[in-house]
């Protein structure tokens, strides 16, 4: 089975200044990866999606994720954080071999203070 | 349609009773998806159509779960006799293809607080 964990629910930064959550994976074949973000009381919007092509895969928004194969990790950046990021943001990992179904981590909430 | 439509928005409904929660998805998509998100979770697979097939419903809770995809477009995912617990986000996504290498669009969803 797959698994997705996000280390830190919780992410507090300085507007600008960088933005890091962790994203660690597990999976039993070559995994498809992807991140999303969630503004209150909306659905969920993909930011970037790796799909076994270039390892440093850039988004929208200006944010970008690195595939590392030998750390099975997928950690989401933006160097400058910027008041509208403050959201909640969501790692996942796709399981080509049940159904491409999303298998979603808890979620890592960020605060964009002034 | 633009985007991933689901109604009602909000949804309060006395244990026991009955709800029904519609998804229509990018016209189209093969592939549609009901996830449940309960308060501070990530969302969590229920149920997955391709067109009209219902390929996979492992994640469905409880047979009080229920959904259909008769025509291959709309969905809908009923919940029969509601318990405190189904009280929830239900997201609806869908897919132009059978293969997740295109990524999901999300609807909205639909808050359900069950009383």
């Amino acid at each position: 089975a797959q698994s997705v964990t996000q280390l830190g629910s919780h992410v507090s930064v300085s507007e600008g200044a960088l933005v890091l959550l962790r994203c660690n994976y597990s999976s039993s074949v070559p995994p498809y990866l992807f991140w999303y973000v969630q503004y209150p009381n909306q659905g969920l919007q993909l930011l970037l999606k790796y799909t076994s092509a270039a390892t440093l895969v850039k988004g929208i928004n200006g944010f970008e994720a690195e595939f590392k194969k030998s750390e099975t990790s997928f950690h989401l950046t933006k160097p400058s954080a910027h008041m509208s990021d403050a959201a909640e943001y969501f790692c996942a990992v796709s399981d080509r071999a049940a159904g491409n179904k999303l298998t979603f981590g808890g979620g890592t909430r960020v605060l964009v203070k002034p | 349609g633009a985007g991933v439509s689901q109604s009602p928005r909000y949804k309060v409904a006395k244990r026991g009773q009955d709800v029904a929660l519609r998804c229509d998805p990018i016209s189209g998509h093969v592939s549609l998806f009901w996830y449940q998100q309960a308060l501070g979770q990530g969302p969590e697979f229920l149920t997955y159509f391709q067109n009209e097939a219902q390929l996979d419903k492992s994640g469905l809770p409880s047979d009080r779960f229920f959904a259909e995809r008769p025509e291959g477009s709309v969905s809908t995912l009923k919940i029969q006799r509601t318990q405190q617990e189904d009280s929830a986000v239900y997201l609806c996504a869908s897919n132009s293809g059978a293969n997740s290498n295109y990524g999901y669009t999300f609807g909205s969803g639909t808050r359900l607080t069950v009383v």
